[in-house]
């Protein structure tokens, strides 16, 4: 049980567009969602929470109008990377939590910006 | 507020010896602690956590974990390292306040080696 996924696994896109990347609980509902960046061979960082039907809360120096988080239901938020640049290229993970304390991880996005 | 430090970013340990990562925390407020494993491009995978209870916390694939209050620690250990081992390990804190939400807070860290 508590299984998240993410799609895509990996993206390369180009400069100046925006990418989208789903993050969904497979088999329970998720009251919060968390989106972390994580560089090569670093901690993760979180950007952003999410709870389901309001707005995001981001963490500072988190660009708000660049990542655009949407958590529409209780199963599913994205996160969406608009006119990427290659400064934005990284490991996207997101974490669903439910009343617990506890997070569960989804298997993260290589989002690659050329 | 809260922080994570792990101490050293990589440590190599030999199969069969015994594997301690350091971690120790800083919280306003009594905490949740969490160990997690990621191997390589991949997510988070949770490997032992303490809320309230018993310090001495088992988790999954043999390791382990103390809560030691008055030393604000949550050390990792495994007795025996096997080769699968190897990997990067995290320590969380997470507040036990809920009007605080359940951020988690990292440390920075570390990446375990295993030699043969």
């Amino acid at each position: 049980g508590a299984v998240v996924s993410q799609h895509p696994s990996w993206v390369i896109c180009k400069s100046g567009t925006s990418v989208k990347i789903e993050c969904r609980s497979l088999d329970f509902q998720a009251t919060t969602m968390f989106w972390y960046r994580q560089f090569p061979k670093q901690s993760l960082m979180l950007m952003a929470t999410s709870n389901e039907g309001s707005k995001a809360t981001y963490e500072q120096g988190v660009e708000k109008d660049k990542f655009l988080i949407n958590h529409a239901s209780l199963t599913l938020s994205t996160l969406t990377v608009t006119s990427a640049h290659p400064e934005d290229s990284s490991f996207y993970i997101c974490s669903a939590s439910t009343t617990s304390h506890e997070q569960y991880f989804g298997p993260g996005t290589r989002l690659t910006v050329t | 507020a809260q922080s994570v430090t792990q101490l050293g970013s990589h440590v190599s340990v030999s199969e069969g010896a015994l594997v301690l990562l350091r971690c120790n925390y800083s919280s306003s407020v009594p905490p949740y602690l969490f160990w997690y494993v990621q191997y390589p491009n991949q997510g988070l995978q949770l490997l032992l956590k303490y809320t309230t209870g018993a310090t001495l916390v088992k988790g999954i694939n043999g390791f382990e974990a103390e809560f030691k209050k008055s030393e604000t620690s949550f050390h990792l250990t495994k007795p025996s390292a096997h080769m699968s081992d190897a990997a990067e390990y995290f320590c969380a804190v997470s507040p036990w306040v809920k009007a605080a939400g359940n951020k988690l807070t990292f440390g920075g860290g570390t990446r375990v080696l295993v030699k043969p």
